[in-house]
């Protein structure tokens, strides 16, 4: 069971932004962040937790181990708009995404 | 580089199944897993099950037990997804998934997605 807040988050261009997820047991550093804008598959951002994906811009981060995960944008771009999920992949396979996070403009 | 490829969208009445593809491409596809997720309008992402080559058959979510099917087809760099008995809550789209790793490192690679419409 992964717990994702906020669910909608408004914000402008330069805002420092942070997402949560809570895992309701350890996972280690088993979490990878996901972007995913409509009409399109989700996109890695980040892996075991903290390991930015090749190509990801690095405002992005992740932190992180255990239960208590966050994905920061250190300054919103016009491009960061968009959902973000969190995966838990503790084990091989029964894959849990966290709810969502839907970053508007305020 | 890794590319997954799948079948275009569908339109299906209750009831009925639907077989989707998803034709891999760019690393050794007989080594690596692939998972099925789908996403229902406005929903986070569920995962339906993975095709594990080491065993050479399927594992699925409780949920989606006895209702749908993966199979590979080897030669083709192909996996397929059927899912029998569509009901509208079955409206979604469809992803084909690679693992990071062979059988691990959580979901890397994405299919484009497959919507599948379940109506009368």
């Amino acid at each position: 069971q992964m717990t994702q807040s906020p669910s909608t988050l408004s914000a402008t261009v330069g805002d420092r932004v942070t997402i949560t997820c809570r895992a309701s047991q350890s996972i280690s550093n088993w979490l990878s962040w996901y972007q995913q804008k409509p009409g399109t598959a989700p996109k890695v951002l980040i892996y075991r937790a903290s390991t930015l994906e090749s190509g990801v811009p690095s405002r992005f981060s992740g932190s992180g181990s255990g239960t208590e995960f966050t994905l920061t944008i250190s300054s919103l771009q016009p491009d960061d708009f968009a959902t973000y999920y969190c995966l838990e992949y503790k084990n091989f396979s029964e894959w849990t995404f966290g709810q969502g996070t839907k970053v508007e403009m305020k | 580089q890794v590319r997954l490829v799948q079948s275009e969208a569908a339109v299906k009445t209750p009831g009925a199944s639907v077989k989707i593809s998803c034709t891999a491409s760019g690393y050794n596809f007989r080594n690596y897993a692939i998972h099925w997720v789908r996403q229902a309008p406005g929903q986070r992402p569920e995962w339906m099950g993975w095709f594990m080559p080491a065993k050479g058959n399927a594992e699925f979510s409780r949920k989606f037990q006895g209702r749908v099917a993966i199979t590979r087809d080897t030669f083709a760099s192909t996996d397929h997804l059927e899912v029998f008995t569509l009901g509208s809550d079955d409206t979604a789209v469809y992803y084909c998934v690679r693992s990071r790793f062979v059988t691990f490192g959580g979901a890397a690679h994405w299919g484009q997605g497959t919507l599948v419409t379940v109506s009368s």
